[in-house]
């Protein structure tokens, strides 16, 4: 069973404080990552995706992938209440399907 | 991206009847699928939407329950039937270019079954 694991949270930050997002997955063949927000009662919406290893740069984003270590984070700087949403990881394997983690609750608190 | 409009957006409908939501993609794309999202969960893959064939169904979801159609590139419909309240949930319609394209997410269909 190819999984994909993340903390459920709530992840609670205070505003303008560094969001970390952690995500592991279990299938070595997986070749792309997403990382997808998704507002209470509104659909995921991809804000980031990632294909080789290191640090990859958006506005205030930073998608981090360690195939070796089957991990894919995100970084939200300068966060803002307006990032408080679930934040689901996504990662693609061999078969091209997206299996989604469980998702992590953010919190940012003004 | 692709705009991918769904409808209809919720609906409430008592036990044993069917519903049939529709998703409507703004340019022809590869890949359809539906997914389901349980209250607090994540997303399941129901199935793949192929056109002029019949969908692939993940387990634990079968065709009699989750009829799937897809006639062009650029739209799909899926029925839920016979429907029971563990039926509740917000069915999610998306789309991607081709197979190892980014995928996005119409706005969804939030379904209460009473």
């Amino acid at each position: 069973q190819k999984e994909v694991e993340q903390n459920s949270g709530p992840l609670s930050v205070p505003e303008g404080a560094i969001a970390s997002l952690n995500c592991t997955y279990s299938d070595r063949g997986s070749q792309s990552f997403f990382w997808y927000r998704q507002y209470s009662g509104k659909s995921p919406e991809l804000i980031m995706f990632i294909y080789s290893n290191g640090d990859k740069e958006d506005g205030r984003f930073t998608a981090q992938l360690n195939k070796a270590s089957q991990y894919v984070s995100l970084l939200i700087r300068d966060s803002q209440p307006s990032d408080s949403a679930t934040y689901l990881c996504a990662v693609r394997g061999a078969g091209n399907m997206l299996t989604f983690g469980g998702g992590t609750r953010l919190m940012v608190k003004p | 991206s692709a705009v991918i409009s769904q409808k209809p957006s919720r609906d409430i409908c008592q036990r044993g009847t069917s519903l049939t939501i529709q998703c409507q993609v703004d340019s022809q794309v590869t890949m359809m699928f539906w997914y389901r999202q349980q209250p607090g969960q994540s997303l399941t893959l129901i199935a793949t939407a192929n056109q002029g064939s019949e969908a692939t169904y993940e387990s634990g979801f079968v065709i009699d329950k989750f009829p799937i159609s897809r006639p062009n590139l650029t739209f799909s419909t899926l029925t839920v039937s016979n429907m029971s309240p563990e039926d509740s949930s917000i069915y999610l319609c998306s789309a991607s270019g081709t197979a190892n394209e980014k995928l996005f997410f119409g706005s969804g269909t939030q379904l209460s079954v009473l």
